[in-house]
């Protein structure tokens, strides 16, 4: 079982829209959770880490981690066709990170 | 500075022959990984070195993966005898030990087996 699950959509949202991805996971081991943006041919580009409870922002992007209901979101507010994307939630085990298989994000203008 | 490179950035290989993927990290980054990925999935891990040392190979899938970083910079992924279940793209990542976390990824080789 993967320990870091993720619905693969595609998430479809208007311009201008908040976007809202999700990621849970199973077991409650390392707490430490990374949101990577990956574009078509790309590779993963870090865009937040949260390793606390509660939210985390960094300007239009908010990182939500609730321990109890063993879920981590992003926030993406204001969404620009530029933030069409596969969105990656990962987390740390040890030494390594474990992803999950990528949310599509569509912006549409 | 120069972000992390990786050479070539795509290669084909017949079925069978051997590859070398090569990794150039940050500059001063200790801790440097590499993850594979499949088509539509996330990456998955492979490897990681502090330095020269290579901590965990777990993620190696056969005996015909090996990897080396030998004076700690540059790290070489090798593909023996390669199979076309190997076709993926080999992502390179590293990071400062004081934030083993924040992995910072290269672009990529985009491995084909024919």
């Amino acid at each position: 079982q993967k320990e870091v699950e993720q619905n693969s959509g595609p998430l479809s949202v208007p311009e201008g829209a908040i976007a809202s991805l999700n990621c849970t996971y199973s077991d409650r081991g390392s707490q430490s959770f990374f949101w990577y943006r990956q574009y078509s041919g790309k590779s993963p580009e870090l865009i937040m880490f949260i390793y606390s409870n509660g939210d985390k922002e960094d300007g239009r992007f908010t990182a939500q981690l609730n321990k109890a209901s063993q879920y981590v979101s992003l926030l993406i507010r204001d969404s620009q066709p530029s933030d069409s994307a596969t969105y990656l939630c990962a987390r740390r085990y040890g030494n390594k990170l474990v992803f999950g298989a990528g949310t599509i994000l569509r912006v549409k203008s | 500075g120069a972000g992390v490179s990786q050479s070539p950035r795509y290669k084909v290989a017949k079925r069978g022959q051997d590859v070398a993927l090569r990794c150039d990290p940050i500059s001063g980054h200790v801790s440097l990984f590499w993850y594979q990925q499949a088509l539509g999935q996330g990456p998955e891990f492979l490897t990681y070195f502090q330095n020269e040392a290579q901590l965990d190979k777990s993620g190696l899938p056969s005996d015909r993966f090996f990897a080396e970083r030998p004076e700690g910079s540059v790290s070489t992924l090798k593909i023996q005898r390669t199979q076309q279940e190997d076709s993926a793209v080999y992502l390179c990542a590293s990071s400062t030990t004081d934030t083993l976390s924040e992995q910072y990824f290269g672009p990529g080789t985009r491995l084909t087996v024919t």
